[in-house]
């Protein structure tokens, strides 16, 4: 069955630092999302991306934050200059159309000390 | 924008205990409903799915939820849980945005003694 990877699994960065994290959706999917989830509390959405554009965000989606498909199949989430409170696991998600299930990856957790 | 309430926070169950999980949401029109289950150190998977037609749908493992329009409602229920239940439940709503994002609620930790 298909499904959504992420690299890395476990990303440890100094504040201040660039962050890239890499996603894979499934292959046939249209809609791509990252969202992320902070120890103990609710998944949030970050931002999401159709038509090579993006569609969504939310606020806490700012200018330090970046999203890229490169090359077709990779979907990436840029921080530029990471905070502490960026410590999080920031989940990826894509869907095959507006309104339907999303499947997710198993996640990035990132620390920042 | 869309809200999705979950009343139980924690859950404590022995095995073999019949399970309802609370979801509430405040869209008021046609609307898709998700549950989506994570097990200790694992990624969202999803559970089930409401997009339309009977309002009682089965997911995996068991898992149904019913669709109660008029109480803005989609509670997850099992019959007789397993301690391989253990784990959190998120009751999620797509928006009615462009790219409708997930809504999640506050998520129900489960908990199955033997």
């Amino acid at each position: 069955e298909p499904e959504v990877t992420q690299t890395p699994s476990h990303q440890v960065t100094q504040m201040g630092q660039e962050v890239i994290l890499r996603c894979v959706p499934i292959s046939n999917h249209l809609y791509f999302y990252w969202y992320r989830q902070i120890l103990g509390q609710k998944v949030e959405f970050l931002v999401s991306f159709y038509n090579n554009e993006i569609s969504e965000k939310s606020e806490i989606f700012d200018d330090q934050f970046s999203v890229e498909r490169p090359d077709g199949s990779n979907f990436t989430l840029k921080i530029r200059s990471t905070k502490l409170e960026d410590s999080a696991m920031y989940f990826c998600a894509s869907s095959v159309a507006r309104g339907y299930e999303q499947y997710f990856g198993p996640g990035t957790r990132l620390t920042v000390t | 924008a869309q809200s999705v309430s979950q009343h139980n926070h924690h859950v404590i169950l022995s095995e073999a205990a019949s399970l309802e999980l609370g979801c509430n949401y405040s869209y008021g029109g046609t609307v898709n409903l998700f549950w989506y289950v994570q097990y200790p150190g694992q990624h969202l998977q999803l559970l089930l799915k409401y997009f339309s037609g009977d309002p009682l749908v089965k997911g995996i493992k068991g898992f149904e939820a019913e669709f109660i329009k008029s109480k803005f409602s989609f509670n997850l229920r099992k019959p007789s849980v397993q301690w391989s239940d253990t784990a959190e439940y998120f009751c999620a709503v797509p928006s009615t945005g462009t790219a409708s994002k997930l809504t999640f609620g506050t998520g129900t930790r489960l908990q199955v003694t033997l």
